[in-house]
């Protein structure tokens, strides 16, 4: 099966600063990889999507880029805000039945 | 109701005993999730339904744990002689699940259940 691997683990910018987070993935068949981002106690939401046929997909100061040859995918988020405090989840999907997390990223934006 | 609903949200159950997770998924998905999140990690797949068909089970840890999705909307997890193992967030998430491929996930709030 798939397997997801997500780093770092934790990582903490000051706010403007930018953060990047990065997912590898084992199954060429994976074609959907959406981006989460959980915040504590509540529900895991979806920030942003992409399919494999795109290489970047942009929504104002977050972005996701797609290197399928390398089978790795980034979640950049510009100008953070403590608002964006979080653990973001990347996930891989082929077929729609199954998603594969990765293990998370705890991101802090210090003010 | 508009999105993904669970309950209960918390659960403290004595170890042995039997417990019953509810997912009431958003009106229409066709596709309804199971995942297992433990403190600290990622969601880790249990079940997948597509209306009431169970197609895949194969992230059930043991024959402890059991589905189900009868009318193809609600539907339970059941956790029997419950287990420390077993203490973890249980997420709930649906989708559409058109043909066009996979989609978003809606996740409900999650049942927390604590195993003493």
């Amino acid at each position: 099966g798939e397997n997801v691997e997500q780093h770092p683990s934790t990582l903490s910018v000051q706010e403007g600063d930018s953060a990047v987070i990065k997912c590898t993935y084992s199954d060429s068949a994976s074609n959907y990889f959406p981006w989460y981002k959980q915040e504590l106690g509540k529900r895991p939401q979806l920030i942003i999507d992409i399919r494999s046929n795109v290489g970047e997909k942009k929504d104002q100061r977050i972005a996701v880029t797609l290197n399928k040859t390398a089978k790795h995918f980034s979640l950049h988020i510009t100008e953070t805000q403590p608002e964006d405090s979080a653990v973001y989840f990347c996930a891989a999907s082929y077929t729609g039945n199954q998603f594969y997390f990765g293990t998370g990223t705890s991101l802090t934006v210090i003010p | 109701g508009a999105g993904v609903s669970q309950s209960p949200r918390y659960k403290v159950a004595k170890r042995g005993q039997d417990v019953a997770l509810r997912c009431d998924p958003i009106s229409g998905h066709v596709s309804l999730f199971w995942y297992q999140q433990a403190l600290g990690q990622g969601p880790e797949f249990l079940t997948y339904f597509q209306n009431e068909a169970q197609l895949d089970k194969s992230g059930l840890p043991s024959d402890r744990f059991f589905a189900e999705r009868p009318e193809g909307s609600v539907s339970t997890l059941k956790i029997q002689r419950t287990q420390q193992e077993d203490s973890a967030v249980y997420l709930c998430a649906s989708s559409l699940g058109l043909a066009g491929g996979p989609g978003e996930l809606f996740f409900g709030e999650g049942s927390r259940l604590t195993v003493l």
